[in-house]
């Protein structure tokens, strides 16, 4: 069985900063894992996603996300806020190559503001 | 060209009422869902249809039906709405590796 967590659900920065969205996973079997983000009365959209490879992924918007096995996460960061990120961040993770990958797990979402 | 279009975007209506939502995606994709999104932004995958092929059926009361005349159609029909119908519901279509392209949703109220 899978699960995702995304560690607060409201996260706030000024203009400029870090940005830090946490996500963690479990899962029995070699994972995919994504970030999307949907702002305000829009649908979702890709940001960036993992599959094989290089474990550091880089996304649209200066967005980028680490794989770490052995701590289970995918935490997405960027490095200087923009207002314009200002939105809900969602973490997914699904089976990958080796499971039934059209069901995609999803986190509660992470809420960002981004403060002048 | 909108990639995944869904119609109508806002939905307002009487309890007990039937509707529908259409969705249509031009990407070529052969899998397509449902999603629902309540006020709290919480995700629920209600269908999935591969190839007019259901796939995924949630556990998503019998008044929601989906009908995919074809790959590229998904439609979701709601029988004798309820308050809790109320959400803002996603169709999106799907490529390998579960990327998944949403349409901008369509908002029901159901009063």
């Amino acid at each position: 069985a899978q699960s995702v967590t995304q560690l607060g659900s409201h996260v706030s920065v000024s203009e400029g900063a870090l940005v830090l969205l946490r996500c963690n996973y479990s899962s029995s079997v070699p994972p995919y894992l994504f970030w999307y983000v949907q702002y305000p009365n829009q649908g979702l959209q890709l940001l960036l996603k993992y599959t094989t490879g290089a474990t550091l992924v880089k996304g649209i918007n200066g967005f980028e996300a680490e794989f770490k096995k052995s701590e289970t996460s995918f935490h997405l960061t960027k490095p200087s806020a923009h207002m314009s990120d200002a939105a809900e961040y969602f973490c997914a993770v699904s089976p990958g190559a080796t499971g039934n990958n059209r069901k995609l797990i999803w986190g509660l979402g992470t809420s960002l503001a981004v403060n002048p | 060209d909108t990639a995944v279009s869904q119609t109508p975007k806002y939905l307002v209506t009487q309890m007990g009422n039937d509707k529908s939502i259409k969705c249509e995606q031009n990407l070529g994709h052969d899998t397509m869902y449902w999603y629902k999104q309540d006020s709290k932004k919480f995700l629920k995958i209600m269908f999935s249809y591969n190839n007019k092929e259901l796939i995924i059926n949630e556990t998503v009361p019998n008044r929601f039906s989906p009908k995919s005349p074809d790959k590229a159609h998904l439609n979701l029909h709601i029988n004798s709405l309820e308050l809790g119908d109320s959400a803002v519901y996603f169709c999106a279509s799907g490529s390998g590796a579960n990327v998944l392209t949403f349409g901008a949703g369509s908002r029901l109220t159901v009063l």
